[in-house]
């Protein structure tokens, strides 16, 4: 149980375009989703925190108008990094909270942006 | 905010010795402390974690520490092997709820090699 799936696994992108990054619980409703990104030989740093059917709580110095967090459903949360730039390149990772502490993570997006 | 300092960066240790990876945390309202194994390219995977009522936890060569009146917990892994090799990294956060809904403060990462 308690099953986290992200889609897509990589993606490369061109400078410019949008990317939109999906987060699935598959087997239990999620109350709260979060959004990481881990550069190399870093720590996972919280990108913002997501609840269903309410604005994204985003950490300080993450741009929400670049990082946009939709959270549809109990279910599914995406992240779209709009107007991607090779800065951005990075592991994207989300997780999924039922409302305890216990946080269970999707394996990773891999964003390269040429 | 909570911030969390994790030591050492790397650790280097031959197989069947002991790891020990030290955290300090900031707030003392934290209460929950999970630590994560991480193999490259892989999700963060949960090894153990502890929360604030109880000093430690076993769970066969792995043990996890806690001191809150210093605001530091521990990890100690026993009879180390080649796959333990990886990147560890503990966390704190508050109780799920209200405004802080349970985010997850990450420690910097320690570099665990284990040599056979």
């Amino acid at each position: 149980g308690a099953v986290v799936s992200q889609h897509p696994s990589r993606v490369i992108c061109k400078s410019g375009t949008s990317v939109k990054i999906e987060c699935r619980s598959l087997d239990f409703q999620a109350t709260t989703m979060f959004w990481y990104r881990q550069f190399p030989k870093q720590s996972l740093m919280l990108m913002a925190t997501s609840n269903e059917g309410s604005k994204a709580t985003y950490e300080q110095g993450v741009e929400k108008d670049k990082f946009l967090i939709n959270h549809a459903s109990l279910t599914l949360s995406t992240l779209t990094v709009t107007s991607a730039h090779p800065e951005d390149s990075s592991f994207y990772i989300c997780s999924a909270t039922q409302g305890r502490n216990e946080q269970f993570f999707g394996p990773g997006t891999r964003l390269t942006v040429l | 905010g909570e911030n969390v300092e994790q030591h050492p960066s790397t650790l280097s240790v031959q197989e069947g010795d002991s790891a020990v990876i030290k955290c300090t945390y900031s707030d003392s309202a934290s209460n929950y402390f999970p630590w994560y194994k991480q193999e490259l390219g892989k999700r963060p995977q949960l090894i153990i974690d502890i929360r604030s009522n109880v000093g430690e936890k076993k769970d066969q060569r792995i043990a996890v520490t806690l001191n809150k009146t210093a605001k530091h917990f521990s990890l100690h892994i026993t009879e180390t092997q080649p796959e333990d090799s990886a990147v560890y990294f503990c966390a704190a956060s508050m109780k799920a709820g209200g405004t802080s809904y349970g985010k997850l403060t990450f420690g910097q990462g320690t570099i665990l090699t284990v040599h056979p």
